[in-house]
């Protein structure tokens, strides 16, 4: 599965959207974008994922670059509560592991 | 949502002792099963995947006789640390999957401590 560069950390203003970057320039045509985020003490949570288009749910939306070798998650409001460490990871659709490398640290401040 | 049970949520034993994790899919039926470690400011590390039915796959350096994995249905998993060391304390974390190109979803963590 490619590997994924993402920023060590990064602080965002309660309220405001946050914009988290990953590159993943090496990304196999039939890999997909997978975002996870953990919580201090708690398991990975799904956020999305995607292959080529854009994508959104509840949570948050997944832009994905034309050439697909970055993406962007989006959280649209964040909250306090969205103080985490967010994962992007790539792999096949049909693949076993996830394979977590060291994610970004959110801290959302009031 | 997928909703993935993990218990206990803690544990604190002797050296020496077994300790057992179960790990359940509480509304899909889970094919697979993943079984992750995470020592404290990591990332989490794949030690092993379970195919219901089928014996664990483990990862390179992970040993399969200290770490048991058992999938015998498709909503449980286990996990038992036989014979725990303090060096064997960690954050112990399940996760599971339904169709095969569905999110994984992961329980919240068994935090177990070897004194």
């Amino acid at each position: 599965d490619a590997k994924t560069t993402q920023p060590p950390s990064m602080d965002c203003a309660e309220g405001r959207a946050a914009n988290l970057p990953c590159n993943h320039s090496t990304i196999s045509g039939n890999e997909y974008v997978y975002w996870y985020r953990q919580i201090h003490s708690q398991g990975p949570q799904y956020i999305i994922h995607g292959l080529k288009n854009n994508e959104t749910n509840e949570m948050a939306s997944l832009i994905i670059t034309e050439d697909r070798k970055s993406s962007t998650l989006i959280l649209p409001h964040a909250t306090l509560r969205d103080t985490a460490v967010y994962y992007c990871i790539v792999r096949v659709a049909a693949g076993n592991k996830l394979t977590f490398g060291g994610g970004t640290r959110v801290l959302v401040k009031p | 949502g997928a909703v993935v049970s993990q218990h206990p949520s803690w544990v604190i034993c002797k050296s020496g002792t077994s300790v057992k994790i179960e790990c359940r899919s509480l509304d899909f039926q889970a094919t697979t099963m993943f079984w992750y470690r995470q020592f404290p400011k990591q990332s989490l590390m794949l030690m092993a995947t379970s195919n219901e039915g089928s014996k664990a796959t483990y990862e390179q350096g992970v040993e399969k006789d200290k770490f048991l994995i058992n999938h015998a249905s498709l909503t449980l998993s286990t996990l038992t640390v036989t014979s725990a060391h303090p060096e064997d304390s960690s954050f112990y974390i399940c996760s599971a999957r339904g169709v095969i190109n569905q999110p994984q979803h992961f329980g919240d963590g068994t935090r177990l401590s070897i004194l």
